[in-house]
Parts: structure tokens; sequence; C-alpha cells
């Protein structure tokens, strides 16, 4: 069955430290991933999304992404962190056979201290 | 353009009830996911609706269920409660049934069984 592994289930760093957050996935074929974060409160928003080519995304707020297919990891990136960056993050793979169906990682929590 | 609404956003149901939550999604978008938010399974997909049919089931019991209407509203259906019903239910919405696209997400409905 397909899954998607988050390795961290809390980070905590102060402001300005580096973050990378770990994802891998299970399924073989060909994938579409995406990071979604949710504030406190707040929905799931989009924070980006690779379909293919350059296996370096960027996205909102400073993130970014880079896709290892030989890894079967997607890992999320920010140079320098923010205290309004304290969120969950979430790891999402949609594979060729699922068509809509998004699967998740467990979610890792960011905390970031002022 | 509005984003995806859900409602209600809060429910309080005891066991052995019935409910039914309601999603419209962004206007011009045509497929409806929808998903179980829960401290210890995370995101877990229930169901996807393109066009007024399901095109995708998670596994999840049959007391599930759900449907489109012709707008593209969709409502999703939990029959006879139980306890551990109780989670944030996501619906998200996209333009076409298709894993090139994304997913917006609404703010979710929160359900509480007794």
């Amino acid at each position: 069955a397909q899954s998607v592994s988050q390795h961290n289930h809390h980070v905590i760093l102060s402001e300005a430290a580096s973050l990378e957050l770990g994802c891998n996935y299970s399924y073989g074929g060909t994938v579409n991933l995406f990071w979604y974060v949710q504030y406190p409160g707040q929905h799931l928003q989009l924070l980006l999304k690779y379909f293919s080519g350059d296996p370096l995304v960027k996205g909102i707020k400073g993130f970014e992404a880079e896709f290892i297919k030989s890894k079967f990891s997607f890992n999320l990136r920010k140079p320098s962190v923010q205290w309004s960056d304290t969120a969950e993050y979430f790891c999402a793979v949609n594979a060729q056979r699922s068509q809509g169906n998004l699967i998740f990682g467990k979610g890792t929590k960011l905390s970031v201290k002022p | 353009k509005a984003g995806v609404t859900q409602t209600p956003r809060y429910l309080i149901k005891t066991r052995g009830q019935q409910v039914t939550l309601s999603c419209s999604p962004i206007s011009g978008h045509r497929s409806v996911s929808w998903y179980q938010q829960t401290p210890g399974q995370g995101l877990q997909f229930l169901f996807e609706y393109f066009s007024e049919t399901q095109r995708n089931k998670g596994n999840f019991p049959g007391r599930f269920s759900g449907r489109q209407f012709s707008n593209s509203r969709s409502e999703m259906n939990v029959s006879t409660l139980e306890l551990g019903d109780s989670a944030l239910y996501l619906c998200a919405s996209s333009l076409r049934w298709s894993r090139e696209e994304t997913q917006y997400f609404g703010p979710g409905t929160r359900l509480l069984v007794l």
C-alpha cells in the first residue's frame, strides 16, 4: 500500500534557524508531491507542489522542496524560520493510479521560539 | 474568488445518530474530495466525487457515504455514529478529476460524538 512518512513529529527551532522537514513516500511509479501547511486555527493551505520538471520547487513564504526520485523523498526546507511559521506541515502524494486521492503523512508540528 | 465552504463548522451528536455535512467547492471546481483528520490517524481519504459520480473511495465502513449534486456541491453522511467518528472532516475541491490538479481545502467541520 502507498504510504508517506514524515520523520519528525515535533520540531522546535529558534527564529532565524534553518529548517528541513523530511518526507518519504513508498510508491514507485509516477507521483505528484505536495506540502500543505495548517496554521493554528486555520485550514490546510498549499505551500508548494511538484508535478514534473525542475526537482527543486519554490513555494510561498520562502519555502522550497527538493524531489529526489532515487530516494523517494520530497524534503521541505527554509533557510531562516520566523515565529509566524509555527504550524503543522503535511507532506502528501498523489500517485498515478489514485487520480485525485491524496495520501498524507502524519504531519510535523513546527514550533518557532521568538 | 470565494474558497471552499463547509457547513456546519461544529457539530455535537450522540452515538447512534446520523449526521450530514455539506461542502460547497470553489466556483468552477467540479471535483470534491472528503478527508477525515484525527490526532491518531492523521488525514485519511474518504471519497471523491466528480460529475455527480463517486470516482474513488478510501477504506472506511459503509456507514460513511456521500453524494454530489449537479452544481458540484457535495454532502457526506455518517450513519449510526460511533465515538471514534469524532474528527475534523475536511472537504477539498479541484478543477477537474485529475492527479494533475491541486486540491484546495475548506476549514472543516469538527464533529464530536458523545
